[in-house]
């Protein structure tokens, strides 16, 4: 199993990005999927979550309205967009699969970094 | 809003046992999970549904939870086990995490 994030990068206040995640080595649409995040020398954050079919997806309110979450699972993909980006939405941003009706997270990407500058 | 409290930090001496507590409003009836993060590298799962490790986590970290504390133990610490520990739980759709407890050895 391996989880691979990109799309990082540096971008000014106000602006966008779009994060993608890859997943190998497992059936990625029969997992659900998540985004977590970490501010530099912070905590982990939970940002949003998707269902196997997209029939459902979740968010942190500090995103609600301004990030959306997506998946295709014939190219084995998640997806963060992220719209009117903030100086607090820096951190690295790590996708996860969730494991199977646990709701915890089994295997992780190594991350990728958005800042938000002003 | 759920609210998961960690001690900042725990330190130990080799070869003792540490322990790592997560608070939480009657934690003792969710599930719990616990990640260990090194500098520099994504979370690891080390115990989920409370007491439950993955395979290849060693059986010196265990996992218990009752009434409003939550609890990781690693006995025989060892230096490779210094990383920050976080707790995890799934709460009215939302994911929830700890502040994450620094253990020094």
């Amino acid at each position: 199993v391996q989880l691979v994030e990109s799309g990082g990068g540096l971008v000014q206040t106000g602006g966008s990005l779009r994060l993608s995640c890859a997943g190998y080595g497992f059936t990625f649409g029969t997992y659900w999927m998540t985004w977590v995040r970490q501010a530099p020398g912070k905590g982990l954050e939970w940002v949003a979550n998707i269902k196997q079919d997209r029939s459902e997806r979740y968010y942190v309110d500090s995103v609600k309205g301004r990030f959306t979450i997506s998946r295709d699972n014939a190219k084995n993909s998640l997806y963060l967009q992220m719209d009117s980006l903030r100086v607090e939405d820096t951190a690295v941003y790590y996708c996860a699969r969730d494991w199977v009706g646990t709701h915890s997270f089994d295997h992780w990407g190594r991350g990728t970094l958005v800042t938000v500058s002003s | 809003s759920y609210v998961l409290t960690q001690p900042p930090s725990v330190s130990v001496a080799p070869g003792q046992t540490a322990t790592i507590t997560c608070a939480g409003d009657n934690i003792g009836y969710k599930s719990v999970h616990w990640y260990q993060q090194k500098t520099g590298q994504a979370p690891v799962l080390v115990v989920y549904e409370d007491r439950v490790r993955p395979s290849g986590i060693p059986e010196r970290l265990s996992g218990s939870n009752s009434g409003n504390t939550a609890t990781l133990t690693i006995s025989r610490v060892a230096a490779g086990d210094e990383a920050d520990y976080y707790c995890q739980v799934w709460d009215t759709n939302t994911v929830v995490f700890g502040g994450g407890t620094k253990l020094t050895v």
